[in-house]
């Protein structure tokens, strides 16, 4: 079935380092692609996605670009800071299938100075 | 700006107790869905709902009903409390079924004892 599958965490990055998540998909068709962000005690929210192939999305120095060849979306930041701490979900959405969101299991992040 | 809330952001019950668990959002949303949040697992659909007295399972509805008879509210019941449902509850909306975007509410932690 559809899955994604995100790196393991935690990570911990010093202030101004590069970040890389990785993401991975499984989707028998051609999925919406999505990176939600959950900061300490709040819910989830969207961060950015991509719809098709070769599009990237971007937000607040985050960017993820959809590769339909390795089936990935990673998500990069050139430069975190320590506001960015939180935990990062990679999704997909079927359209077929209507209105549900398949989630990653997290990678949690800290930023120390 | 969308806003959801949900009643508790900490609930305790014992095992046996009929739980609610209440979830409201202000944007005139036709979709709202319920989520379960467990470490290594990732956000998993317990229930969704594209519309008033409309519901659909989702990935893991056992122990678990909703109700929506009002627009802005939907509601999460666990009928009979186990300590296997101790879990982070969080609510989403989202305004059409074809849009990407769920919003979600900051979360209710629940503790079954």
């Amino acid at each position: 079935g559809d899955s994604v599958t995100q790196m393991e965490g935690p990570v911990t990055l010093s202030e101004e380092a590069f970040l890389t998540i990785n993401c991975t998909y499984t989707a028998t068709g051609y999925p919406s692609l999505f990176w939600y962000v959950q900061y300490p005690g709040e819910g989830l929210q969207l961060l950015l996605k991509a719809t098709k192939a070769d599009d990237k999305g971007s937000n607040k120095g985050f960017e993820a670009t959809y590769r339909k060849e390795t089936t990935s979306f990673h998500l990069e930041k050139g430069s975190v800071q320590v506001s960015d701490s939180a935990v990062y979900f990679c999704a997909l959405r079927m359209w077929v299938t209507g209105n549900q969101f398949y989630f990653g299991t997290g990678t949690s992040l800290t930023v120390i100075p | 700006d969308v806003k959801v809330t949900q009643s508790s952001r900490y609930l305790v019950k014992r095992t046996g107790e009929k739980v609610f668990l209440e979830c409201v959002q202000d944007m005139d949303h036709e979709n709202m869905f319920w989520y379960r949040q467990d470490p290594g697992l990732g956000l998993r659909l317990i229930y969704f709902s594209y519309d008033v007295k409309m519901k659909e399972k989702g990935d893991i509805p056992e122990g678990y009903s909703v109700s929506r008879e009002k627009k802005e509210r939907f509601s999460l019941i666990l009928e009979s409390a186990s300590t296997n449902q101790t879990s982070m509850y969080l609510c989403a909306s989202s305004l059409d079924l074809k849009l990407d975007t769920q919003y979600f509410g900051p979360g209710t932690r629940l503790t079954v004892l």
